[in-house]
Order: structure tokens, then sequence, then C-alpha cells
């Protein structure tokens, strides 16, 4: 079966780093890719970039650029997302999920595979 | 960006209801469209993808109409279940995007 699990809630303080995890199994690791999604409180989804586990490439959203590093490691099958200089309003569940597509993302099929969500809280 | 704009941005309903949920892209995206389920505390569930196919396990009663920039998300017969916050989400380029979402409530 099919899971990505995720590594627990944060709490950090504005300026700080943060690095969440996402380990899969069930699944040839390297057939798919994963993007990060957040969802700060009573908010909607925001993409915030795809790596791919093939061979690294990654596409970021552009309001994170120079914030965040996603990377991936293929003898764990996990996938990480690190942000730095954490904001109040980077509060948010960050999620993980499976994309098709090896070189380049496909997100045409959807993403049918998520982890439970990470919870953080960036307060002083 | 690709701005995915849904209404209504809730609306209360019986067990029983046909349910409608519109979803309009701000350009052309052909038939690059998902459909996202989510229950609180819980990742969003894939209901639909490529505008009109049905991912596993998702029952019939849930469709979807359109292509380009109008798009409608269809429950014919609501059930329990079905009490939930729904996003659709472009696919069609990056950044992806999803609309602002629309809460099923029970009347």
């Amino acid at each position: 079966q099919v899971h990505l699990v995720q590594s627990g809630p944060e709490l950090k303080k504005p300026g700080a780093s943060l690095k969440v995890s996402c380990k899969a199994s069930g699944y040839p690791f390297t057939k798919y890719g994963f993007i990060w999604v957040r969802q700060a409180p009573e908010q909607g989804l925001e993409w915030m970039g795809w790596i791919s586990t093939y061979n690294g490439n990654t596409d970021y959203a552009q309001r994170f650029l120079g914030r965040v590093t996603m990377t991936t490691d293929t003898s764990t099958n996990t996938t990480h997302m690190e942000l730095r200089n954490l904001r109040s309003d980077d509060t948010a569940v960050y999620y993980c999920a499976r994309v098709s597509g090896l070189i380049t993302a496909d997100y045409y099929y959807g993403m049918g595979v998520w982890g439970q969500g990470t919870t953080v809280t960036v307060s002083s | 960006d690709i701005q995915m704009t849904q209404s209504p941005s809730s609306l209360s309903a019986s067990v029983g209801d046909r349910v409608t949920i519109t979803c309009r892209a701000s350009q052309s995206i052909g038939s690059y469209v998902n459909w996202y389920q989510q229950k609180p505390g819980k990742a969003p569930r894939l209901l639909i993808y490529a505008a009109s196919s049905l991912a596993g396990g998702v029952p019939s009663r849930f469709s979807v109409d359109g292509s380009g920039t109008d798009f409608t998300l269809t429950i014919t017969s609501l059930q329990s279940e079905d009490f939930a916050t729904y996003y659709c989400q472009q696919s069609y380029s990056t950044p992806l995007t999803f609309g602002g979402g629309t809460k099923v409530e029970i009347k």
C-alpha cells in the first residue's frame, strides 16, 4: 500500500529555518516526484514547488525562491522541504504529495497520494 | 499565474440534494483541471483528474462538465460523507494554482 508519512509538528521562532520530511513506501520511489503544498489556517491550498526523485530537478514557486530548498534521498525514500527565514505568515500545515513525471512534473493526472500534513507554527 | 475562481465559497444542502460548484480559470486551460475534497484536519483527496475522470474509489455521483475556462463539479445526490470543502486546481502550467474552495455544509 502506498503511503507518505511526514515528520511531526514544529514550533519555530521568526527567522529560524524549518525542515519537513516525507517518507514514501509501497512503490518504486524514483518513479514519481513530489510537490509541497501548504495551507494557512482557514485558508486555501498553495503550491510551493516540485522535485524530481529521478534527477533532483526542482521547480519552485516564485514567491519562495531563495527561501525554499527541496531535496530527495533515494537511500531512505524520503523527500525534504527546507524553508528558511521563517515569518509568522509561514504558519500553516505543510503537505507533500506524489506527482507523476520523472524529469519534468506531469500534473495532468493530479495528486492522488498525500502525506498526512505537518503543522508548523511560527511565533515568537 | 492562472487564477482559479470558485463559486460559491460555501453552500448549505441536505442529504439527497443535487449540488453544483463552479470553477473559472483566468485563461483557457483545456482539460487541465483537477478537483479535490478536503475534510477538516485531513489532507486533500483527489476526486477528479483531467477535467472529468474519476479517481480510484470515487463514487459516480461526482462528475465534472466543462473545458477551456469554465468547469462545474456536480454531486448528483449528496451523501453525509460528502460534507467537506472542495477545491479545483489547474495543472496547465506552474505555479499550480487552486481555487479558493467551496465549503459544503449541512442545511
